[in-house]
């Protein structure tokens, strides 16, 4: 059975700093990856989507990658602001439209000013 | 825009009184599914649709119904609500199941059963 890992459940950053947010799979047959963000309260906001012929997706100061060999997915999140604040989800599933997404619980990011 | 519209947003009902949560998307996709949300235990599929007129169980689907007559409208139906079902609930959709397209999440509605 499919399960999701993300590492790790909080993190707390002074302003400014980057980091890395990670996601894997147990099962490294993954098709493609999403990355949500959630404020608390709401509803997933779509950041990224690698799909399978992609390696890497980048949007402003966000860069996801994606290790298929192994099941595993980043992401670097640049010079870090408070307004970053939030939990950030990882998604992945198979191929077949019959396939379900598996999410993972969460990275809750608190960047401090 | 493209979007998926839950309505309501927020709603306190009382154990046994039916309700209907409504998601609509303007995006043409095929695949509908809702989940809830738990601190703790992530997001769990409730029920999902492929397209109009077929829909399936997620992991977590007693108490719940749902229907898809048209394409744009998946609603999710609690005929006999219980405090148990106090949760946050998305609705979202995909041009397709699987990963293959990404997914497009409502805003969420806050459920309180009393």
């Amino acid at each position: 059975k499919q399960e999701v890992t993300q590492i790790p459940a909080a993190l707390s950053v002074p302003e400014g700093e980057n980091l890395v947010l990670n996601c894997s799979f147990t099962d490294s047959a993954i098709y493609n990856l999403q990355w949500f963000r959630q404020d608390p309260g709401k509803g997933l906001t779509s950041l990224l989507l690698i799909q399978s012929s992609q390696r890497e997706q980048t949007s402003g100061r966000l860069n996801a990658s994606l290790d298929k060999s192994s099941g595993r997915s980043t992401l670097y999140i640049a010079a870090s602001q408070p307004g970053d604040s939030a939990t950030y989800l990882c998604a992945g599933g198979g191929r077949s439209s019959a396939s379900k997404i598996i999410f993972g619980s969460g990275t809750r990011l608190s960047i401090r000013p | 825009e493209a979007q998926v519209t839950q309505n309501p947003r927020y709603l306190i009902t009382v154990t046994g009184k039916k309700l209907t949560v409504t998601c609509s998307q303007n995006m043409n996709h095929e695949y509908m599914s809702w989940y809830r949300q738990d601190p703790g235990l992530g997001l769990r599929q409730i029920y999902y649709s492929m397209n109009v007129e077929v829909t399936d169980k997620g992991d977590v689907p007693e108490g719940y119904k749902v229907s898809r007559k048209e394409k744009r409208n998946f609603p999710l139906i609690l005929e006999s609500p219980s405090p148990n079902q106090t949760s946050l609930y998305f609705c979202a959709s995909s041009r397709q199941g699987g990963s293959g397209y990404g997914y497009t999440f409502g805003s969420g509605t806050r459920l309180t059963v009393v």
